[in-house]
C-alpha cells in the first residue's frame, strides 16, 4: 500500500513569492492534515480536513496561507506571498477514522525562503 | 494552548544499552503516540497508545500510557546503530481524529 504521498520535496523561492505544495493521502482515508515542523521543533497543526471539508483551520495563518481539498482526496497548501518566516518542512499525514485513530505521515516539503 | 514537555533533549549512549524517555503535559490527553524522524524524512508512527495505564510493546520498543493520562514513557531496549533519529511523543486531547500536539523531540544518538 502506497504511503502518503507529497511533492514537491524541496522547495527554494524569494520571499514575496507564491508557493504551492501538493500531498496525496493513503487510499480510502478520509482526514487529511498539514503541518507546519520549524527546525529543531516537533510538527505544529495548520490545518485539518474531514474529506473536503476543513474542519480545524484555527493555527493556519489566513492572511497568506490557504488549503484547499476539493474532492475529498489530495490537497494542496498555498503560501502568497511567502515570508523568511515560513521556511520550514510542511508534513502532510492522514487518518482513517475507523475505530483507533492513527496519523500517517508523508516525507514533507522543506522550503526555503531567501 | 496545549504543551508538551519531553526528556531528555538529546542522549548519548552507546550501543547495546537501553534508552527511556518521557513525556508529559499539563492537561490530559486521550491517546499518546510515539514516533520517529530521520532526517529529511517525515515521522513514522512507532506506538500508539489509547487507554490510560496501557504498555504496548513492538519489538525492542516499549510504550506506556500513564495513569495519570498526562504523560507516556518509551523505552528502546538493548539499542542498535539504526535506533539513531529523533523520537517524538504526540497526544490527543480530543476525540476521534484531532490534531495531534507534538514534544520537541529526543534527539538519540548511538556510539558504537
Amino acid at each position: 500500500e502506497a504511503g502518503v504521498v507529497q511533492s514537491p520535496r524541496y522547495k527554494i523561492i524569494e520571499k514575496k513569492q507564491p508557493v504551492a505544495f501538493w500531498c496525496n493521502p493513503i487510499s480510502g482515508h478520509n482526514t487529511l492534515y498539514w503541518y507546519r515542523q520549524n527546525l529543531g521543533q516537533g510538527p505544529e497543526l495548520l490545518i485539518r480536513y474531514e474529506n473536503e471539508e476543513a474542519v480545524d483551520d484555527s493555527q493556519l495563518p489566513k492572511d497568506r496561507f490557504s488549503a484547499e481539498r476539493l474532492k475529498g482526496v489530495d490537497s494542496t497548501l498555498k503560501i502568497q506571498p511567502a515570508e523568511l518566516g515560513d521556511s520550514a518542512v510542511y508534513l502532510c499525514a492522514s487518518s482513517l477514522v475507523r475505530g483507533q485513530v492513527e496519523a500517517f505521515f508523508g516525507q514533507g516539503t522543506r522550503l526555503t525562503v531567501v | 494552548g496545549q504543551q508538551l514537555n519531553q526528556s531528555p533533549q538529546s542522549m548519548f549512549i552507546q550501543e547495546g544499552e537501553d534508552v527511556s524517555m518521557n513525556c508529559t503535559s499539563s492537561s490530559i490527553f486521550n491517546t499518546w503516540l510515539w514516533y520517529k524522524q530521520d532526517p529529511g524524512e517525515g515521522p513514522v508512527l512507532l506506538i500508539a497508545l489509547y487507554k490510560a495505564g496501557e504498555l504496548t510493546s513492538n519489538g525492542r520498543l516499549t510504550a506506556q500510557f500513564g495513569i495519570t493520562r498526562k504523560d507516556s514513557f518509551l523505552n528502546i531496549s538493548a539499542s542498535i546503530p539504526s535506533d539513531v533519529g529523533i523520537y517524538f511523543c504526540a497526544g490527543r486531547a480530543g476525540g476521534g481524529a484531532d490534531g495531534l500536539t507534538f514534544g520537541k523531540g529526543t534527539h538519540l544518538i548511538i556510539q558504537p
